[in-house]
């Protein structure tokens, strides 16, 4: 598998709390994606990056904004996040002109 | 916008039986990628179509991409318990960094 991990694995909070979720790799790619999944509705697409500081909405991206400061870390923030925001997160990351690899995913339960 | 359906949303067969899902786009791509999501785990990439009318196959697995580059099939013969999963077909956003996934076929095999 690429090296790619998110951070955390599993978070349960309440709503209207920031939350941020992380993902880094250690592959040096240049595209870096977050998507969420959720039942009937596949894998959509929240941001992506495709450098440092240079990232794009996709979307789903109302109530997340997003960092790359650096190549091996995409960070996703939910500003004040909302039961709709219940989700499965995945971040991908995608050499040029290559396939997507798939972190393990973040499991996120607002309440 | 541009999307990508998939047909059927599920499909239940018994172990033995040939299996067939189809995606279709808005616009024409460039290429198609075809991802393999285990109940639980992350989507992994399966292969990429890039050429009008390609034919690729992977052991019982068979993937077409169609002469307009519109729509893509993945055909599997005789299903096994392992086949079990979600399969979505990921096309390129015309001018951007990104790509559109289908909503993906989940597949039941009956032992």
């Amino acid at each position: 598998d690429a090296g790619i991990t998110q951070s955390p694995r599993h978070k349960v909070t309440e709503t209207g709390t920031p939350v941020t979720l992380r993902c880094h790799q250690t592959e040096n790619h240049r595209y870096m994606y977050w998507y969420r999944q959720d039942p009937g509705h596949g894998l959509r697409l929240i941001h992506y990056s495709y450098g440092v500081k240079d990232t794009d909405k996709g979307e789903v991206s109302d109530g997340y904004s997003v960092s790359r400061s650096k190549t091996e870390d995409f960070l996703l923030t939910l500003e004040s996040a909302t039961s709709s925001q219940t989700s499965v997160y995945f971040c991908a990351i995608k050499p040029p002109g290559g396939e997507q690899f798939f972190g393990p995913g973040t499991r996120l339960t607002v309440l | 916008g541009q999307q990508v359906m998939q047909i059927p949303q599920y499909q239940h067969v018994q172990e033995g039986e040939d299996f067939t899902t189809y995606c279709n786009s808005s616009t024409t791509l460039s290429n198609i990628q075809w991802y393999k999501q285990r109940p639980g785990g992350h989507p992994v990439f399966l292969i990429q179509l890039v050429k009008s009318g390609e034919v690729k196959k992977q052991k019982r697995l068979t993937f077409q991409f169609g002469e307009a580059k519109k729509n893509s099939s993945l055909h599997i013969t005789a299903t096994q318990t392992t086949d079990v999963g979600t399969y979505f077909c990921a096309g390129p956003s015309t001018g951007t960094y990104k790509y559109i996934f289908g909503t993906g076929t989940r597949l039941k095999v009956l032992a």
